[in-house]
């Protein structure tokens, strides 16, 4: 059974500083997805990553993709307020269509 | 965005009443899906389909039902609604499953059972 967990739960970070949410998965996975949801709204697709070694960057966030180490990073550089939200990882269930989800990262920006 | 919407939006209902929730999408993807999300729980899939009439169970199915008789529409039913059941249900739709392509969400519904 595939699980994904994501820590922290809760970050709660000062305006300019660096920080990293973390996605650790069970099994053999090839794909990995980052969303993020503002407080009572739907999900927003962030960044696809499809193999070892993929690494993907908007903005302030950069995404990597470790499939050995079953381990995706979600690097926040010089946070601001409006980062403040829910993020998650999606992880690929491999020969299905399915995706687990983590259970999320709340984030919260102050100045 | 893909154009998706989920109705109603907004739902109260007692205990052993069927609901029945509607998403509509307007970008002629193939697969569509229906997740609950729960404080402490994420996003967890409920049924999902990869074509007309073709569906499959996800990880939380028991007490639900599913049908999708047209590529736009996807219909998720509680034949008999539960307190359990109550959460916020979303509804997700791709290209071609768990490729290259994201999975693009709906505004979502909030069921309350009573």
């Amino acid at each position: 059974e595939l699980k994904v967990e994501q820590n922290p739960l809760f970050l709660s970070m000062q305006e300019g500083k660096n920080y990293t949410i973390y996605c650790n998965y069970s099994t053999t996975s090839d794909r990995l997805y980052w969303y993020r949801q503002d407080p009572g709204k739907s999900l927003e697709s962030l960044f696809v990553l499809l193999s070892n070694g993929a690494v993907k960057q908007e903005g302030r966030l950069m995404a990597s993709l470790d499939t050995k180490a079953r381990l995706s990073t979600l690097h926040i550089t010089a946070a601001v307020h409006d980062l403040s939200a829910t993020y998650f990882c999606a992880v690929d269930m491999k020969g299905t269509d399915k995706l687990i989800f983590g259970t999320g990262t709340r984030l919260q920006v102050f100045p | 965005d893909a154009g998706i919407t989920q109705s109603p939006r907004h739902k109260v209902t007692e205990t052993g009443t069927p609901v029945t929730l509607r998403c509509h999408q307007t970008e002629n993807h193939r697969y569509m899906y229906w997740y609950r999300q729960d404080p402490g729980h994420g996003l967890r899939l409920i049924h999902y389909s990869y074509g007309v009439k073709d569906t499959d169970k996800g990880e939380v199915s028991d007490g639900y039902s599913v049908s999708r008789s047209k590529t736009e529409d996807f219909l998720l039913t509680l034949e008999s609604a539960t307190s359990s059941q109550t959460s916020v249900y979303f509804c997700a739709t791709s290209v071609a499953g768990t490729g290259a392509d994201t999975q693009y969400f709906g505004p979502g519904t909030r069921l309350t059972v009573l």
